[in-house]
């Protein structure tokens, strides 16, 4: 079945670092892709989104490019800032109306000052 | 405001009880879905909606019990049936209009066991 793999974390970096959050992906078909965030004791928060092969996402500094050729979708800021602290989920969904997200398990990022 | 309410922000269940969360959207949505989060574990999905009077199971029903009376209301109820309830629970819709569907979260119902 379709399956999301994420980089394992904590990811731990200084403000103003680069950041990339590795996410690829099984799926048959054609899915959408997703990245949410989750600030401590939330809901998620769709962060961006990309709906088809080459398509990019963006939002607050953050992107992340609809790979199909490697299924990929890293998530990349070039400078994170203590506000991003928070947990970083990859989903895809099959674009089959009412067809739940499927995540990968959450990637864990603190940034200090 | 638009938006997905969740309640209550904490529960506390004893042995043998049935609890119900809600989960309330004024967004128009057809589709509703219930996610349960585990730490390290990601969101693993419960039960979804796409019309109100119908729901399907999801990977981990087992436990639980949902209804779909209203559009705007998907009430979960853990039943006493669920032996590890302690989790963290996420409501969520969507809609599909437009062909392209974006799930949009409630705040979470965080469920202890006393």
């Amino acid at each position: 079945g379709d399956s999301v793999t994420q980089m394992e974390g904590p990811v731990t970096l200084s403000e103003e670092a680069f950041l990339t959050i590795n996410c690829t992906y099984t799926a048959t078909g054609y899915p959408s892709l997703f990245w949410y965030v989750q600030y401590p004791g939330e809901g998620l928060q769709l962060l961006l989104k990309a709906t088809k092969a080459d398509d990019k996402g963006s939002n607050k500094g953050f992107e992340a490019t609809y790979r199909k050729e490697t299924t990929s979708f890293h998530l990349e800021k070039g400078s994170v800032q203590v506000s991003d602290s928070a947990v970083y989920f990859c989903a895809l969904t099959s674009n089959q109306a009412g067809t739940a997200l499927i995540f990968g398990k959450g990637t864990t990022l603190s940034v200090s000052s | 405001d638009g938006g997905i309410t969740q309640s209550p922000k904490y529960l506390f269940r004893k042995e043998g009880q049935n609890v119900t969360l809600s989960c309330e959207q004024n967004l128009n949505h057809d589709a509703m879905y219930w996610y349960r989060q585990d730490p390290g574990q990601g969101l693993r999905l419960i039960y979804y909606s796409q019309i109100v009077n119908d729901f399907q199971k999801g990977d981990i029903a087992e436990g639980y019990s949902v209804s779909r009376e209203k559009k705007e209301s998907f009430p979960l109820t853990v039943t006493s049936a669920q032996k590890n309830p302690t989790a963290f629970y996420l409501c969520a819709s969507s809609n599909a209009a437009g062909g392209v569907e974006t799930q949009y979260f409630g705040p979470g119902t965080r469920l202890l066991v006393l």
